[in-house]
């Protein structure tokens, strides 16, 4: 059973345009959630988070939102650039596997393409 | 950069025979960890350490063993290797009381 799902495999857009990054989640019990970017052949890269406390955190050109009510948070990029082309990963922290040891469950990534 | 290295980066070995992955980290932080990163998977994780010689199981442990003997050092070990392990390996560290974890740049392990 999945917890943390990522629904678009892919997501293509615009140089200079806004790009938004979905992730739903069924465990009422998270209370941490991340965003990891990853770039082929390199290690996941740590991107942005959100205490399930919080409904919005920005940091630059990155914004998440995070809609408890719903199970849904967002990731927004304004505005996007080529560089920012990999796959993003959601993840949270919880669950059955050491969730009180802030052991983290990821969803399976959308791969973002932007282009010039 | 968190000081994390894995080794090897690359390995093919043949089905049946044993492999050991290594975790090696520079700044002593207590808790570290195995994913794989399968297409059409995301990040699952293998085992997980909170400490020299405490580990724990994760989503995908089985076929899988760990060890620990020193803070720095945490080693993944297939004992019979399967195709079905064929997979690229991440290890990452987090720090004591906070949320977020830094990986390493993986092993890409093909088994044939």
């Amino acid at each position: 059973d999945q917890q943390v799902k990522q629904n678009s495999p892919s997501l293509s857009v615009q140089e200079g345009r806004i790009s938004i990054l979905n992730c739903d989640y069924t465990n009422s019990m998270f209370d941490y959630f991340l965003w990891y970017k990853k770039y082929p052949a390199e290690g996941p890269t740590f991107l942005i988070s959100i205490s399930s406390i919080k409904d919005k955190n920005e940091d630059g050109r990155f914004t998440v939102f995070l809609n408890k009510s719903a199970k849904h948070l967002s990731l927004h990029i304004v505005p996007s650039q080529p560089g920012d082309s990999a796959v993003y990963f959601c993840a949270a922290r919880g669950g059955v596997y050491g969730g009180s040891q802030g052991n983290l469950i990821f969803g399976k990534g959308t791969k973002l393409s932007v282009k010039p | 950069d968190a000081g994390i290295t894995q080794s090897p980066r690359h390995k093919v070995t043949e089905t049946g025979t044993p492999v050991t992955l290594r975790c090696h980290q520079t700044e002593n932080h207590r808790y570290m960890y195995w994913y794989r990163q399968d297409p059409g998977h995301g990040l699952r994780l293998i085992h997980y350490s909170y400490g020299v010689k405490d580990t724990d199981k994760g989503e995908v442990s089985d076929g899988y063993s760990v060890s620990r003997s020193k803070t720095e050092d945490f080693l993944l070990t297939l004992e019979s290797a399967t195709s079905s392990q064929t997979s690229v390996y991440f290890c990452a560290i987090r720090v004591s009381g906070g949320n977020e974890q830094f990986f390493g740049p993986g092993t890409r392990l093909t088994v044939l």
